[in-house]
């Protein structure tokens, strides 16, 4: 069964605090994303990695960074946490070439910052 | 600039009943299209996708349509049931872009009893 985990459920940060969130898949894919959901404004594009330490800017990276060190692992990072990055913070893979663009998504992270 | 649209952010059905969810872009450079269900507090599932050279895709219930034309989608679910509900993504992706997907606002789907 494939299976994409996020580090945390929920999360409450401080302002001005780095925050963390850790994104592991397990079916060797080479695409990782990271998205934010907020009501009304559907999933956006943060940051997403095609390969190892590869990575492209989405549509809303500002005050957002990325790393990918090991193939399974995509984590983001706020470098100063800010209350308007309250949201649910989605992970997903794919893989590259085939017929599908499908991808899989963690449970996500409900992260608050205060 | 919103690529993807979804104009109405919710939906309520009778079970037994048809929805019908739609989806209108923009880019023309989009060639495949994807539907995702999300429940609360839980990560989207893919549901039914169509790639821009078919007009129809049907996998059970649900039955996804295209018109490249009119540059609009929609997803048929046929029955409802009361475990439908949920909160139902379009998504769309360029064949060049390692898979990156652009997604609507989502539309809130309720199935009454």
């Amino acid at each position: 069964d494939v299976k994409v985990t996020q580090s945390s459920r929920y999360l409450v940060k401080r302002t001005g605090e780095k925050v963390f969130l850790e994104c592991v898949q397990d079916m060797d894919h080479e695409n990782m994303f990271w998205y934010r959901q907020d009501p009304g404004l559907g999933l956006r594009l943060i940051y997403f990695s095609y390969d190892v330490k590869m990575k492209e800017k989405g549509d809303i990276p500002e005050g957002y960074s990325v790393s990918r060190e090991k193939k399974e692992r995509f984590s983001l990072i706020l470098e100063s946490a800010s209350t308007n990055q309250t949201s649910m913070y989605l992970c997903a893979s794919s893989r590259t070439g085939g017929a599908s663009y499908e991808q899989y998504f963690g449970p996500g992270t409900r992260l608050t910052v205060t | 600039d919103q690529q993807v649209k979804q104009n109405s952010p919710s939906l309520s059905v009778q079970e037994g009943r048809i929805s019908i969810l739609n989806c209108d872009y923009t880019n023309s450079m989009f060639d495949y299209f994807l539907w995702y269900k999300k429940y609360p507090a839980e990560g989207p599932t893919f549901l039914i996708s169509i790639s821009s050279i078919k007009d129809k895709n049907e996998d059970g219930r649900f039955t996804v349509f295209l018109n490249k034309s009119a540059k609009h989608l929609s997803l048929h679910i046929v029955p409802s049931q009361p475990g439908d509900s949920a909160v139902y993504f379009c998504a769309a992706s360029e064949r060049t872009s390692y898979g990156k997907l652009t997604f609507g606002q989502g539309t809130i789907l309720t199935v009454h009893p």
